[in-house]
């Protein structure tokens, strides 16, 4: 089945305990980025990656990182989480970064930082 | 700055009555207007489409209608079903001529939030 994985699906933290949530996709994507949504203001863009090896900054990449060394896989990092990413995260890819191509979705990662 | 402002934030309608969500957008790089379904504790989903070369797509019961001029769209959920109750996106992305990265890279607005009554 085609799909996106996202693990762990919900995750209770302490300020300043790094994490790592991983994302995988196998459907041959070479697009793939990472969401964060927020009550009352929607899906904000994090970090995006046209191909291996090639990641750029979104638009709330602050506190963040991102690799990626394989093709399927997307993890995204926080280094010393804090409150404010409380957040529910989402993964996706797409085929490539082709304006028309459908974004295909994770299940969501429901993070709390305390 | 949220480039695509969306309207209402929730939404209760009847069953069998019209659902209607509004969007509106500044960029004029923005050639390209799909709109995202998402049930409770899943992932976005793409519902339906449309260039801004056509006022109008129809799916089943969904309707996008699109006024350029105004930099306005809508989503239209005629016929509305308890099973349509979920998050609404719109969303925007710029065509090629937008250049570098900006090209593909969806701007969402902030969701509707529709809940159909039996």
């Amino acid at each position: 089945e085609a799909q996106v994985t996202q693990n762990p699906r919900y995750l209770i933290t302490v300020t300043g305990k790094k994490l790592t949530v991983t994302c995988s996709q196998n459907m041959n994507h070479e697009y793939m980025s990472w969401y964060r949504q927020d009550p009352g203001l929607g899906l904000r863009q994090i970090y995006y990656s046209m191909n291996v090896e090639v990641t750029d900054k979104g638009d709330v990449p602050e506190g963040y990182k991102v690799s990626r060394k394989e093709k399927r896989n997307f993890p995204l990092i926080l280094e010393s989480p804090s409150p404010n990413q409380t957040s529910l995260y989402f993964c996706a890819s797409s085929l490539s970064q082709r304006a028309r191509n459908e974004q295909f979705f994770g299940p969501g990662t429901r993070l709390t930082v305390l | 700055q949220q480039q695509v402002k969306q309207s209402p934030q929730s939404l209760i309608v009847q069953k069998g009555g019209i659902s209607i969500i509004n969007c509106a957008y500044e960029n004029t790089a923005f050639d390209y207007f799909p709109w995202y379904q998402q049930f409770p504790g899943k992932g976005p989903a793409l519902l339906i489409a449309i260039r801004p070369d056509v006022s109008e797509k129809k799916e089943g019961r969904f309707t996008i209608s699109f006024n350029k001029s105004a930099k306005q769209f809508s989503l239209h959920i005629m016929d509305s079903q308890p099973g349509d109750s979920a998050t609404y996106f719109c969303a925007a992305t710029p065509g090629r001529g937008a250049g570098g990265t900006s090209y593909g890279k969806l701007t969402f607005g902030q969701g509707t939030i529709l809940t159909v009554h039996p």
